[in-house]
C-alpha cells in the first residue's frame, strides 16, 4: 500500500527563518500529494495540493513541487510567522483514501 | 454553513462501555470518513462511507461499527471499549471518493476508555 515518510520534528524556527519540512512517498500510479495543517485543538485543514508531476502547490507563503523522479514533495516557505506553529502532514491520495504522514510539529518563537 | 460537526468533544468510558460517536455535514458531500489519531501515528482510516447506503472497512476497523444514517450523517459506534481505543477521533467528508477531493474536518473527539 501507500506510505509516507516526513522529518520527525519537533522542528522549532525563529520567526522570519526558512522552513523547509522533507517528505517522501511511496505509491502505485500517480497519486495526488497534499499537505494539510492541524492547529492546536482543532481538526485538520488543506494548506496546498498537487495533483500531477512538476504541479507546484502554493497558498498562505508556502509550496510545495510534485517531484516524481525523486517521489517527493518538501514543503517550504521563505518566512515564517509565530502563526504558523502548527502539525504539517504530507499525505497521499489514490483510490479511495487518503494516506497520512505521522506529522511534523513547527514551532516558531519571536 | 457549520461545515463538519461532531459531539461529544470529550468522552470517558469504562473498559467494555458502548458508546456512539456522531458526524455531520451541511456541504451535501457524497464521501465520509472516521480516522483515529494517535501520537507518532499520524491518522489512520477506520471506516469510510463513499456515498448514501454504503460503508467499506479501512485499516484499522476492528472493535467499531459505523452506520450512514442520511448522506448528511456518519456514526462511528463502540460496541465493548478497550483501552487500545483511547484516542483522538476524526470525521471527515469530501464531495467525491477520497484520494482527489479534499477532505473537510471535524473538530475531534478525544476519548479516554480506562
Amino acid at each position: 500500500g501507500d506510505s509516507v515518510t516526513q522529518m520527525e520534528g519537533p522542528v522549532t524556527l525563529s520567526e522570519e527563518a526558512f522552513l523547509t519540512i522533507n517528505c517522501t512517498y511511496t505509491a502505485t500510479g500517480y497519486p495526488s500529494l497534499f499537505w494539510y495543517v492541524q492547529y492546536p485543538g482543532e481538526g485538520l485543514q488543506l494548506l496546498l495540493k498537487a495533483t500531477k508531476a512538476d504541479d507546484k502547490g502554493s497558498n498562505k507563503g508556502f509550496e510545495a513541487t510534485y517531484r516524481k523522479e525523486t517521489t517527493s514533495f518538501h514543503l517550504e516557505k521563505g518566512s515564517v510567522q509565530v502563526s504558523d506553529s502548527a502539525v504539517y502532514f504530507c499525505t497521499t491520495g489514490g483510490g479511495n483514501k487518503l494516506t497520512f504522514g505521522t506529522g511534523t510539529q513547527l514551532k516558531v518563537e519571536l | 454553513n457549520a461545515g463538519v460537526t461532531q459531539t461529544p468533544k470529550f468522552q470517558v468510558l469504562k473498559t467494555g462501555q458502548s458508546m456512539t460517536l456522531q458526524c455531520a455535514q451541511d456541504m451535501n458531500h457524497n464521501s465520509m470518513y472516521w480516522y483515529r489519531q494517535d501520537p507518532g501515528m499520524g491518522l489512520r482510516l477506520i471506516y469510510y462511507s463513499a456515498s448514501e447506503g454504503t460503508t467499506d472497512k479501512g485499516e484499522v476497523p476492528n472493535g467499531y461499527n459505523v452506520s450512514r444514517l442520511n448522506k448528511r450523517e456518519f456514526s462511528l459506534r463502540l460496541e465493548s471499549a478497550a483501552p487500545s481505543q483511547t484516542s483522538v477521533y476524526f470525521c471527515a467528508s469530501s464531495e467525491a471518493g477520497g484520494g482527489i477531493d479534499e477532505q473537510f474536518f471535524g473538530p475531534g473527539t478525544r476519548l479516554t476508555v480506562l
